[in-house]
Formats: structure tokens, sequence, C-alpha cells
């Protein structure tokens, strides 16, 4: 069975700091992986993806994300925060012989002033 | 183009009742797929459904059932409900079955109470 597991829960940055969301995951088979974000009573936006090719993989707002086969982990990270980049993070997982995204518990990033 | 969109947005219902949750794909898409996330959790699956029969389904109780029907839109229906039924209910769209990767749009959900 496949499962996503994201190391914290809550991740709380001074604006413009770096930050890591870790996401590791485990399956039998390959997977696609993604991120996803969920703001305030608010569905869940697809942030970024890796299916194939290049192992870094970079979304319009600054985030970038890098596949580790060896590690089976796929950590998202920004060099500089905004406020407005305060949300609930999902690492999730299809893997290959399915349409079934597995989630992790998901991370809170609480940007401060 | 209107992506996908859900009703109700917010529902409360007793134990023991039924309920009916309702999902129109994005434009040009023909897979639904169900989606439950316990408040603090991540979104769990529930089932997807393509050409009108459910195609996979994961770890969920026959209480929990579906329709598709043939302009794509879906149903989600729960028995009995229980006080763990509780939750933001998601639904995601996209084009074509499982065993290829197809990005799916998420809808913004229906909250359900149970009392």
């Amino acid at each position: 069975a496949q499962s996503v597991t994201q190391l914290d829960s809550q991740v709380p940055v001074f604006e413009e700091a770096p930050v890591e969301l870790r996401c590791n995951y485990s399956s039998s088979v390959s997977v696609y992986l993604f991120w996803y974000v969920q703001y305030p009573n608010q569905g869940l936006q697809l942030l970024l993806k890796y299916l194939s090719g290049s192992t870094l993989v970079e979304s319009i707002n600054g985030f970038e994300a890098e596949f580790n086969k060896s590690q089976t982990s796929f950590h998202l990270r920004k060099p500089s925060v905004h406020i407005s980049d305060t949300a609930e993070y999902f690492c999730a997982v299809i893997p290959s012989n399915t349409g079934k995204l597995i989630f992790g518990q998901g991370t809170t990033l609480q940007v401060k002033p | 183009d209107a992506g996908v969109t859900q009703s109700p947005t917010h529902l409360i219902k007793t134990r023991g009742q039924q309920v009916t949750l309702r999902c129109s794909p994005k434009s040009g898409h023909d897979t639904v797929s169900w989606y439950q996330q316990a408040l603090g959790q991540g979104p769990q699956f529930i089932f997807q459904y393509y050409e009108e029969e459910e195609r996979q389904r994961g770890n969920f109780p026959d209480r929990f059932s579906g329709h598709q029907f043939p302009n794509y839109s879906s149903e989600l229906n729960v028995n009995a409900l229980l006080l763990g039924d509780s939750a933001l209910y998601l639904c995601a769209s996209s084009l074509g079955l499982a065993g290829s990767y197809n990005e799916q749009f998420f809808g913004p959900g229906t909250r359900l109470t149970v009392l």
C-alpha cells in the first residue's frame, strides 16, 4: 500500500525567510508526485507536480520541489515567503497503476510579519 | 469556463439521516472523484466515476454510494449518517481513466455537519 508522510504539522516562519515543507512517500510502484495548497475555506489548488523528467519542478509563484527517488522524498521549498503564502499545504501521490490521489496529513504554513 | 462546482456549500444533518451531495465537473472533463477531508486531516479517496460506473473505491463502507449522470455530473450519497461523517467533501474532475495521469481539478467542497 502507498502512503504519504508530511513530517511537520505546523511550520511558523517570518516573512521573507526561506521555508522547506518536508514530504516522504512509500510505494511499491512508481508514482506521480504533487503539492496542493488550500487557503482557508477554499478547495485544493495544484501548486506543482512531478510526472517525469527533471527532478526539480517549479511553480509560478516561487515554490519549487525536488524529487529524490533514493530517499523517496518530494520536499517543497521557497527562498522567501510572503504573508499571502499562509495556507495548508498537502503533499500527494498517484500510483502509476491507479488514479487515486493519496494525500499526506498536511502542513500548516504560518507566515508572520 | 466554469470550474468544478459543488452544492450545497454547507449542510447540517442528524445521525441516521441520509444526504446527497452534488458535483458538476469542469467543462470537458468526464471523470469525477470524491474525497472526504476530516478536520485537520488530508483528503481521503472515496471513489471515482467514469462512464457512469464506479471504477475505483477507497476504504469506505457501503453507506457511501454514488452516481454519475450522462452529462458527467455526479452525486455522492451517504446513508445512516454517523457523527464521524462530519467533514468537508471534495469533488475533483479530470479527463480520462486511471492508469494514465490526468490532473484533477477540485471544487470548493461541501461542509457536512452531523449532529
